[in-house]
């Protein structure tokens, strides 16, 4: 039962660079979500999906893209890399329940340096 | 759109004495709340959530949370804390409506002293 599955763990990228950080679910949630870890800010919502070709804007969205072509998968696109984009990633898929999420599952993060 | 505080970013407390992590939501219509707790170098973890009814909920290993609507609370609490809850907790609110967003606090990192 491999859960949300996140790849790569760890990543180095020089500023401009773009790249593709990978998140996958088995769970068939409808709801899957991106989000960012920095010391003192908690976790802050990037992106996130309410189903196969839906997306939408979270907190901070600005240099991140996102497509959800499948239930199973949330790609999480990195357009052109700043240092302020050094962070923690987590993705995350949930249950929902007429409205709402009732229980999120998050992946074991990838940590993104950006120099 | 909702929100959380957690008004303490850190909290330090020896073995064995009480620990409450307070946490404040703001919403505009009925919620869903969440305790996430995160140890070192790990992902985050479900430690407990209020769906419904009983506005007292438990987990596992002795944590508690009380959902208070009047005070927009959600505090959470364990009466005698160990080592190994070092760690960061964080409170999170998902609205009970189709914006399927959860949201966290800050969080709360938690150490526990011999």
């Amino acid at each position: 039962n491999a859960g949300v599955t996140q790849t790569p763990k760890f990543q180095v990228l020089k500023t401009g660079q773009s790249m593709t950080l990978q998140c996958a679910q088995d769970m068939n949630h409808e709801y899957m979500s991106w989000y960012r870890q920095d010391p003192g800010m908690g976790l802050r919502l990037i992106h996130y999906s309410v189903g196969a070709g839906i997306t939408d804007q979270g907190e901070v969205p600005n240099g991140y893209n996102v497509s959800r072509s499948t239930t199973e998968d949330f790609p999480l696109r990195l357009l052109s890399a700043a240092p302020s984009q050094t962070s923690v990633y987590f993705c995350a898929s949930s249950y929902g329940q007429g409205g709402g999420i009732t229980e999120a599952f998050f992946g074991q993060g990838t940590r993104l340096t950006v120099v | 759109a909702q929100s959380v505080t957690q008004l303490d970013s850190q909290v330090p407390v020896f073995e064995e004495a009480p620990v409450e992590l307070r946490c404040n939501y703001s919403s505009s219509v009925s919620v869903y709340l969440f305790w996430y707790v995160q140890y070192p170098n790990q992902g985050l973890q479900l430690l407990l959530k209020y769906l419904s009814g009983s506005t007292l909920v438990e987990s596992i290993n002795g944590f508690e949370a009380e959902f208070n609507k009047s005070q927009t609370s959600f505090h959470l609490r364990k009466p005698s804390v160990h080592i190994s809850d070092t760690a960061e907790y964080f409170c999170a609110v998902s609205e009970r409506r189709d914006t399927d967003k959860l949201i966290f606090g800050t969080g709360t990192r938690l150490q526990v002293f011999p």
